[in-house]
């Protein structure tokens, strides 16, 4: 059985750092790797996803890597912004189409 | 992208009853699935909505408490049954497209508050 882990639970951090998330799973054998924010009592927004064989995906500010053979994906998040503060989630697809999500890491960015 | 509307965005429930959450997408879907988020919790999938036959629930959620209909490629139902605190959560859709490298697509939510 899949699981996935999202470390730290919860960061603060002000206004302008780097930052970066980080989610781990347990079963190299995946068919895509997907992040997501969600904002309170929202749904969840797409942010980026990685396929099974890429290694990186970039939409502006944002970086996602995936390393399979470690179990390991980080989201960098770059010059953060006080809007950027929402909770993010990774969910992991399976070869079989389901997806194991990570229990969220809730970010703060202080003005 | 995709506009996925999802209806009632909320709702407050006794005890003891039904809510049949609505999710319609704009365009023909590939998958379409049900989760639930417990207040602070993650996702969980409920089931994966099946195309004219009966969905495929996950363990630990059966057909007679999340009955789950989807009629067609764009739209599905799902009803929570014989309700309890318990079952207070965000309920969530999503969908799929094959053709669109399988990103997953979330409605917006009901949140569901059970007294």
């Amino acid at each position: 059985k899949q699981e996935v882990t999202q470390i730290p639970a919860a960061l603060s951090v002000p206004e302008g750092e780097n930052l970066v998330l980080n989610c781990s799973f347990t079963d190299s054998a995946i068919y895509n790797l997907q992040w997501f924010r969600q904002d309170p009592g929202k749904g969840l927004t797409s942010l980026l996803l990685i396929q099974s064989s890429q290694r990186e995906q970039t939409s502006g500010r944002l970086n996602a890597s995936l390393d399979k053979s470690s179990g390991r994906s980080t989201l960098y998040i770059a010059a953060s912004q006080p809007g950027d503060s929402a909770t993010y989630l990774c969910a992991v697809k399976h070869n079989a189409g389901k997806s194991t999500f990570g229990d969220g890491t809730t970010l703060t960015v202080k003005p | 992208s995709a506009v996925i509307s999802q209806k009632p965005s909320r709702d407050i429930c006794q005890r003891g009853t039904s809510l049949t959450i609505q999710c319609q997408v704009d365009s023909q879907v590939t998958m379409m699935f049900w989760y639930r988020q417990q207040p602070g919790q993650s996702l969980t999938l409920i089931a994966t909505a099946n195309q004219g036959s009966e969905a495929t629930y996950e363990s630990g959620f059966v057909i007679d408490k999340f009955p789950i209909s989807r009629p067609n490629l764009t739209f599905s139902t799902l009803t929570v049954s014989n309700m309890s605190p318990e079952d207070s959560s965000i309920y969530l859709c999503s969908v799929e497209w094959a053709d669109r490298a399988n990103i997953q697509y979330f409605g917006a939510g009901t949140r569901l508050s059970v007294l």
